[in-house]
């Protein structure tokens, strides 16, 4: 069965102060993963799509990487308002074309000035 | 703007009592979703649909119903709701290059 495990599920950080958010998988041949953004009362909001092993995207203070086994992702000198629960997901492989997808718990990430 | 829709926002019933939550979204998407997102448990796929007339089951597909009868609808029905169908539900639609666009949610209460 194929499953999306996050850590930490909570993350309190100063501002200012880099950490990692880990997104662990086990599926039987990945087909991408993807990050999402969730803010409280709020519906997920996209952020990014990581296809093979080694490859990285940025965007403002955040960057994904994706190896064989799990993926990061990486906050530089963050503020206040990247304070959200972080989403990681995966294709589900019992799914048509992309249908199924599977999403960890989240990392809950406050940031304090 | 691009959005989807859901309604209502929020939604108090007692158990057995049919419903509907609407959803409607104005991209022109194939696909789209539901999805339950518990505390503890985080967001679960429902059912989905690849296009019109065509829905799958996904993880936790017991007690609803889906249809797609037109593309820029995809309601979700609960013939029977139980006090454990109590939940935040999103919808979503996505484009061909797997970017889901989640509707703002509703919260479901079971009594």
């Amino acid at each position: 069965e194929d499953q999306v495990t996050q850590s930490p599920e909570a993350l309190r950080l100063q501002e200012g102060e880099s950490s990692s958010l880990n997104c662990s998988y086990t599926v039987s041949g990945l087909r991408g993963l993807f990050w999402y953004r969730q803010d409280p009362g709020k519906g997920p909001e996209f952020l990014f799509t990581l296809y093979s092993a080694g490859e990285e995207k940025e965007k403002e203070r955040l960057k994904a990487t994706l190896t064989k086994k799990e993926s990061f992702l990486h906050i530089t000198a963050p503020k206040p308002e990247d304070s959200a629960t972080y989403l990681c997901a995966v294709p589900n492989a019992g799914g048509t074309s992309y249908g199924k997808l599977t999403f960890g718990q989240g990392t809950i990430l406050t940031v304090h000035p | 703007e691009a959005q989807v829709t859901q309604n209502p926002r929020y939604l108090i019933t007692v158990t057995g009592k049919k419903l509907t939550v609407t959803c409607s979204q104005n991209m022109n998407h194939e696909y789209m979703s539901w999805y339950r997102q518990d505390p503890g448990l985080g967001l679960r796929q429902i059912y989905y649909s690849m296009n019109v007339e065509v829905t799958d089951k996904g993880d936790v597909p017991e007690g609803y119903k889906v249809s797609r009868k037109e593309k820029r609808n995809f309601p979700l029905i609960l013939e029977s709701p139980s006090p454990n169908q109590t939940s935040l539900y999103f919808c979503a639609s996505r484009t061909t290059n797997e970017k889901l666009f989640f509707g703002s949610g509703t919260q479901l209460s079971v009594l």
